[in-house]
């Protein structure tokens, strides 16, 4: 199956500090997705991105298909981003999402 | 849209005793998708349905296991018996498309086997 690796594991930043999230993968991509799971356990949408970019208030999102990474952009955190954040993706011949490790990110006041 | 619903939300059992998930997917949706996330393995597919019919179980851990999705708007994840080892949080996910389109995850089903 398809490989996905989260790069880095943990982060750990100052209220108000940008940060970039990597997910490396394998092979090419039907489907990406970056999700945020909060303390709670909740997991979240934040982007469906297999190419192009996107952005959602402080939070964007680029993937390069041909070169097989997507990138996260958090920029100005706030304490309420700490969680941790999975990439997911499938392939056109498996549907079946393979989430990666995640990265989890701590942000304090 | 109410998202997906899964109950109940935490369970706690004995070894050897028989455990029923829930699922209600987000109305319109063809695809079901059930998931379990551990420390040591992280979240993994057990297996989906598409227009309640199971198209891939390759991720269901073993015998013990099964799921059913008799109607378009519920789903059961069933363990008989149940194992300490099984101790996890089971998430149901529903999609309009297959592959080409978001995954919504429920609030996941946080079980627990002593």
């Amino acid at each position: 199956g398809i490989q996905v690796e989260q790069s880095p594991p943990d982060l750990i930043l100052q209220e108000g500090a940008n940060s970039t999230l990597r997910c490396n993968f394998s092979d090419s991509v039907n489907n990406l997705q970056w999700f945020h799971q909060n303390p709670w356990g909740q997991l979240i949408n934040l982007f469906y991105i297999p190419s192009g970019t996107k952005q959602n208030g402080r939070l964007s999102a680029t993937t390069v298909a041909t070169e097989r990474y997507s990138l996260l952009y958090i920029s100005s955190s706030q304490t309420t981003d700490s969680g941790v954040y999975f990439c997911a993706v499938d392939s056109p011949n498996d549907y079946k999402l393979s989430f990666g490790a995640g990265t989890t990110v701590t942000v304090r006041a | 849209d109410a998202g997906v619903i899964q109950s109940p939300r935490h369970e706690v059992t004995e070894m050897g005793q028989e455990v029923t998930l829930r699922c209600k997917p987000i109305s319109g949706h063809d695809y079901l998708f059930w998931y379990r996330q551990t420390m040591m393995r992280g979240l993994e597919l057990l297996i989906y349905f598409n227009n309640n019919v199971p198209i891939d179980d390759s991720g269901m851990p073993e015998d013990r296991f099964s799921a059913k999705m008799p109607n378009a708007s519920f789903s059961t994840l069933k363990i008989q018996p149940s194992e300490p080892r099984d101790s996890a949080v089971y998430f149901c996910a529903s999609s309009y498309n297959r592959g080409a389109d978001t995954q919504y995850f429920g609030p996941g089903t946080r079980l627990t086997v002593l």
